[in-house]
């Protein structure tokens, strides 16, 4: 299986801050056909998981551009640019490439 | 606007079956992948199994965490998604989630979930 490690478990934040999520896949996710196939979703508190962060570095419908992704082959970033309270809540990356899909095991981010 | 309503999660007895629904709708659910997802309390999701569309013959992956005890199923005329669940464990306690597929295969949309605990 492949296997998702995120960093940090926790991160708190200043509103109007920014913080930066880190996530390493155990095999490389980028696919002979030129795509990325890892995920970043966010969790808000007593709520599903939502899609922020498609192939890497593509913005999900409706997630503000306050949201980014980037990364190479096993080694991924998700940055927030001016955290608002709004965006608490625990953050997965996820890998779709081969089965079983995996996801991390998450980052929590709080608002200072 | 897409909506999935998971039901039939409860209590039910270690070595016991369970089946749980999928109602979709706000999409055409016939075109789409579709999967299972759960969620142990304070732990990450975990990914359980997911049914191709007709146009690709209706196969299905499973995790192999839960390959030989669960089953899913679809009927794209009534537009519900389903997991059966036989011998049951305790590790299998957690909120359950349907989950749509984009067509890029990620998954879109999510259910707001159900609850499956299992113990005597």
């Amino acid at each position: 299986d492949i296997v998702m490690t995120q960093a940090p478990l926790s991160v708190s934040v200043t509103p109007g801050e920014s913080a930066s999520i880190s996530c390493r896949s155990s095999k490389s996710l980028l696919h002979s056909n030129g795509i990325t196939y890892v995920y970043w979703y966010l969790q808000k508190p007593g709520k599903s998981p939502q899609l922020l962060i498609y192939r890497m570095s593509n913005l999900a419908s409706g997630v503000p551009d306050r949201f980014s992704g980037s990364g190479s082959e096993t080694d991924f970033t998700l940055k927030i640019s001016r955290v608002e309270a709004e965006d608490v809540g625990i953050y997965y990356c996820g890998q779709l490439l081969e089965n079983p899909l995996t996801f991390g095991s998450g980052t929590k981010l709080e608002i200072k | 606007e897409v909506k999935l309503l998971e039901s039939g999660g409860g209590l039910v007895q270690p070595g016991g079956s369970l089946r749980l629904s999928c109602a979709a709708s706000g999409f055409t659910f016939a075109d789409f992948y579709m999967s299972w997802i759960r969620q142990s309390p304070g732990k990450a999701p975990e990914w359980l199994s997911f049914i191709r569309n007709k146009a690709n013959s209706y196969t299905t992956e499973y995790n192999p965490s839960v390959k030989g005890r669960f089953t899913i199923s679809r009927d794209d005329t009534q537009n519900v998604l389903y997991l059966q669940m036989n011998t049951l464990r305790a590790e299998d306690t957690a909120i359950y989630y349907c989950a749509k597929h984009s067509d890029g295969g990620y998954f879109d949309y999510w259910g707001q979930g159900v609850m499956v605990t299992v113990s005597s």
